[in-house]
């Protein structure tokens, strides 16, 4: 059965330095997500991405954050200059047409866990 | 603001025991429900999923979820848990025009032998 997979599963990085984390979604697939869950806290959504472009975003995404889909088969995420409060576990997620967004099953991906020391 | 709310954060069980996990959201509008499983050291996956027709969902591994509007609940059920049931259960919403999901805080479910 196809998976999304994510890259890579730990990442430890400093304070201030930028992240990359990288997704591939299901093949054929076209909408793209990315949720992130603090420890002890619920799993939030980040952002949606449609078409080459931001469908929505939530409050927490801002301009430190970005997504792309650089090329037919990884969508990613950057932090430009991650903080503490960026420490969390990153979940990528895709679905299927985008014809009837809401009512289509959202595939997650494995995550990655980012610790910002 | 849009939310949901999940009960039973840590539920312990003994085989071949009911399960019914409670889940409560607060849209006033049409409604998209969902129900994700986490298994140690796996993905999240999809349980069952309503959006409209038979308020009583049937899902994967023996689960069901019955949506009732007026209490605005979609609890998950299963008559008898197995210890390959211990996971994280999520419960979670789309509502308006968008589709993120909205989750809930997670439910433990730990199945004894």
């Amino acid at each position: 059965e196809p998976e999304v997979t994510q890259t890579p599963s730990h990442q430890v990085t400093q304070m201030g330095q930028e992240v990359i984390l990288r997704c591939v979604p299901i093949s054929n697939h076209l909408y793209f997500y990315w949720y992130r869950q603090i420890l002890g806290q619920k799993v939030e959504f980040l952002v949606s991405f449609y078409n080459n472009e931001i469908s929505e975003k939530s409050e927490i995404f801002d301009d430190q954050f970005s997504v792309e889909r650089p090329d037919g088969s990884n969508f990613t995420l950057k932090i430009r200059s991650t903080k503490l409060e960026d420490s969390a576990m990153y979940f990528c997620a895709s679905s299927e047409s985008g014809l009837r967004p809401r009512e289509e099953t959202q595939y997650f991906g494995p995550g990655t866990r980012l610790l910002v020391l | 603001a849009q939310s949901v709310s999940q009960h039973n954060h840590h539920v312990i069980l003994s085989e071949a025991a009911s399960l019914e996990l409670g889940c409560n959201y607060s849209y006033g509008g049409t409604v998209n429900l969902f129900w994700y499983v986490q298994y140690p050291g796996q993905h999240l996956q999809l349980l069952l999923k309503y959006f409209s027709g038979d308020p009583l969902v049937k899902g994967i591994k023996g689960f069901e979820a019955e949506f009732i509007k007026s209490k605005f609940s979609f609890n998950l059920r299963k008559p008898s848990v197995q210890w390959s049931d211990t996971a994280e259960y999520f419960c979670a919403a789309v509502s308006g025009g968008y589709n993120k999901l909205i989750f809930g805080a997670g439910t433990r479910l730990a199945v004894h032998p």
